[in-house]
């Protein structure tokens, strides 16, 4: 089925350690997103890609990098996780017209970090 | 400081009754506002949406109705079903349409249980 797949599903990490969590869609949309998911919080934005080639910091970038690979894949980059990096990761697309209610969550990454 | 708040966390209902959930927002500047709705283990799911230039906007058992000089706004479900029980989140754009990077600001999410 068309959507947007984020893999891995669930990751235990140790202080310190470093991942990516990657992400794809298939329905040709122009921007990407990544959000995290905490208790209380919403969803907050950490970093999108408007479009392929560019990137921009969202309300919570610290401590993440990105990757927009080409227009399909956008990744995100823990370098050295935290505690505080403990959360559920959402990856999103929306477009190509970049309307609003077009936005495509995946499934999300459940991210522990001990 | 959160721009879009859902005061209440959780709310529980009868199934058959209407369920009526909050969002508040301080930027002036928003003008498209949307909910959505997640299942545990699932990404949201889009619902329901309305532009700052209407007061109202329905769809099937869910309205979503705006009061902009208040800057708030809510939305009903009627009649409430077991299968409604979910995280509901609001969220709010600065514009409906934009060519490429539109972002859209949440609210924490209110729990919704309906009991058979």
């Amino acid at each position: 089925n068309a959507g947007v797949t984020q893999t891995p599903k669930f990751q235990v990490l140790k202080t310190g350690q470093s991942m990516t969590l990657q992400c794809a869609q298939d329905m040709n949309h122009n921007s990407m997103y990544w959000y995290r998911q905490d208790p209380g919080m919403g969803l907050r934005l950490i970093y999108y890609s408007a479009s392929e080639g560019t990137t921009d910091k969202g309300e919570v970038p610290n401590g993440y990098n990105v990757s927009r690979l080409n227009k399909r894949e956008f990744s995100l980059r823990l370098e050295s996780a935290a505690p505080s990096q403990t959360s559920v990761y959402f990856c999103a697309s929306s477009g190509p017209e970049g309307t609003v209610y077009g936005y495509t969550f995946g499934s999300g990454t459940r991210l522990t970090v001990v | 400081d959160q721009q879009v708040k859902q005061n209440s966390p959780s709310l529980s209902v009868q199934e058959g009754r209407i369920s009526i959930l909050n969002c508040d927002y301080t930027n002036s500047m928003f003008d498209y506002f949307l909910w959505y709705k997640k299942y545990p283990a699932e990404g949201p799911t889009f619902l329901i949406s309305i532009s700052s230039i209407k007061d109202k906007n329905e769809d099937g058992r869910f309205t979503v109705f705006l009061n902009k000089s208040a800057k708030h706004l809510s939305l009903h479900i009627v009649p409430s079903q077991p299968g409604d029980s979910a995280v509901y989140f609001c969220a709010a754009s600065e514009v409906m349409i934009k060519a490429a990077g539109n972002k859209l600001t949440f609210g924490g999410g209110t729990r919704v249980l309906v009991k058979p």
